[in-house]
């Protein structure tokens, strides 16, 4: 079955650790999308790419970093420079920008 | 950037027929409506989408007046499986990704 696959489901992080979010599809897409969902908010963007080897600054990258060498991967690192990194991390990728996006079912991220 | 305006909760029967509508004032001519469904700990997923008049698909319809500055998703015949977070996004990705905002989306709780 196509879809979107994200590891691990939860995934714990020291004080000064870099941390890496894996994000996988299957679906053929050509863009994807990484964002974060704070308890009861809604999603904020923090990258996006629409094609392999190039990617573009969400509303809140800052302390975030991403790479896209692969069509089917778009893996988020969690940098110390993010000060508050507890979050629920997503994953959606699309056709092309525009169309409906596929999300996968997240990585929840605390801290030690 | 469009921006979208829900109720934040809204409350339901089993059985009952559920309305949700958003507003979009600064629609744009090429931008389209689009609405998620989103469980606790899942990522969102496609409902439906329309640009003008009236869609509907298996699970939902998607009403959109003809000034196209407000829509309504209706579900018919709510379940307790229903109960979700329901948003409303408008935009044409011509901006690679920055013209999707999920704000904080409209609570629906469906009561037995």
């Amino acid at each position: 079955d196509g879809g979107i696959t994200q590891s691990p489901k939860y995934l714990f992080r020291k004080e000064g650790q870099n941390v890496t979010l894996s994000c996988e599809q299957n679906l053929n897409h050509d863009a994807m999308y990484w964002y974060r969902q704070d308890p009861g908010q809604g999603l904020r963007l923090i990258y996006y790419s629409q094609i392999v080897n190039d990617f573009q600054k969400g509303d809140i990258a800052e302390g975030y970093s991403v790479s896209r060498e692969k069509k089917e991967s778009f893996p988020l690192t969690v940098t110390s420079a993010q000060k508050n990194p507890t979050a629920f991390y997503l994953c959606a990728s699309s056709k092309r920008d525009g169309q409906p996006q596929h999300f996968g079912d997240g990585t929840r991220l605390s801290i030690l | 950037l469009a921006k979208t305006t829900q109720p934040i909760s809204m409350d339901s029967y089993e059985g009952q027929e559920v309305n949700i509508t958003c507003s979009h004032n600064n629609i744009a001519t090429n931008d389209y409506i689009t609405w998620y469904q989103q469980f606790p700990s899942q990522g969102p997923r496609f409902i439906i989408q329309g640009y003008k008049t009236k869609v509907t698909n298996e699970v939902a319809s998607l009403f959109i007046p003809a000034d196209r500055k407000s829509s309504t998703l209706s579900l018919p015949r709510v379940s307790l499986s229903d109960t979700a977070v329901y948003y409303c996004l408008v935009g044409d990705g011509g901006d690679y990704g920055q013209n999707f905002v999920f704000g904080p989306g409209t609570r629906l709780s469906v009561l037995p």
